[in-house]
């Protein structure tokens, strides 16, 4: 898994109904991100936290909020879902300090809003 | 199950062909390059990366090519096998942007 560890793996919600997904890496480096995958799309990213105590928003922010709670773990809190954000959710972690090298995934959590 | 979409572009080679994947970048400051490659239902997996001062970088059966005056970037897969079916995504990023800004994809598709 990369050193990145999604929960939860699938999930269905109702409209305007709340949830966080959980990330945590097992390797100590500093940036974070959080994609969503769509049919017929390439990962578009959500935020990203270059750092522990610092977030910042990417392409599609809105609907969404993020915790850097420590090093280890950022989450996702959707605060009202809508259908709209049907979609695969992945986190990543960088390397070191800011993007200087690949990015690793998780396995994605699968999310359904009916 | 899919974790991709339906409407990607596809490309389809016999098995033990060479398969070459294409992707027009779209940022002209963009000086870092990365391929990650995609199956059913598992998240990106990095394949193979270039820097902007490279036109060039090779890899175990794989090699990538940049070419930054048409902004262009290929991804060559030597001898295609079987487990090499899967979604490809190239991804751009420029130095201080701290983030990855990913293309479509492509779906490959070995023949048997």
């Amino acid at each position: 898994n990369a050193g990145v560890t999604q929960t939860p793996k699938f999930q269905v919600l109702k409209t305007g109904q709340s949830m966080t997904l959980q990330c945590a890496q097992d390797m100590n480096h500093n940036s974070m991100y959080w994609y969503r995958q769509d049919p017929g799309m390439g990962l578009r990213l959500i935020y990203y936290s270059a750092s522990e105590g610092t977030t910042d928003k990417g392409e599609v922010p809105n609907g969404y909020n993020v915790s850097r709670l420590n090093k280890r773990e950022f989450s996702l809190r959707l605060e009202s879902a809508a259908p709209s954000q049907t979609s695969v959710y992945f986190c990543a972690r960088g390397r070191g300090t800011g993007l200087t090298g690949e990015l690793f995934f998780g396995e994605g959590s699968r999310l359904t809003v009916l | 199950g899919e974790s991709v979409g339906l409407h990607l572009p596809t490309l389809s080679v016999q098995e033990g062909d060479n398969s070459i994947i294409n992707c027009a970048y779209s940022n002209s400051a963009s000086d870092y390059f990365i391929w990650y490659k995609q199956e059913s239902g598992k998240g990106p997996q990095f394949i193979i990366d270039i820097r902007s001062n490279m036109d060039k970088r090779q890899g175990q059966r794989v090699t990538v090519l940049l070419n930054k005056t048409v902004k262009h970037l290929s991804l060559q897969i030597a001898a295609t096998q079987p487990g090499d079916s899967a979604v490809y995504f190239c991804a751009e990023s420029y130095q201080g942007a701290q983030k990855l800004v990913f293309g479509q994809g492509t779906r490959l598709t070995i023949n048997p």
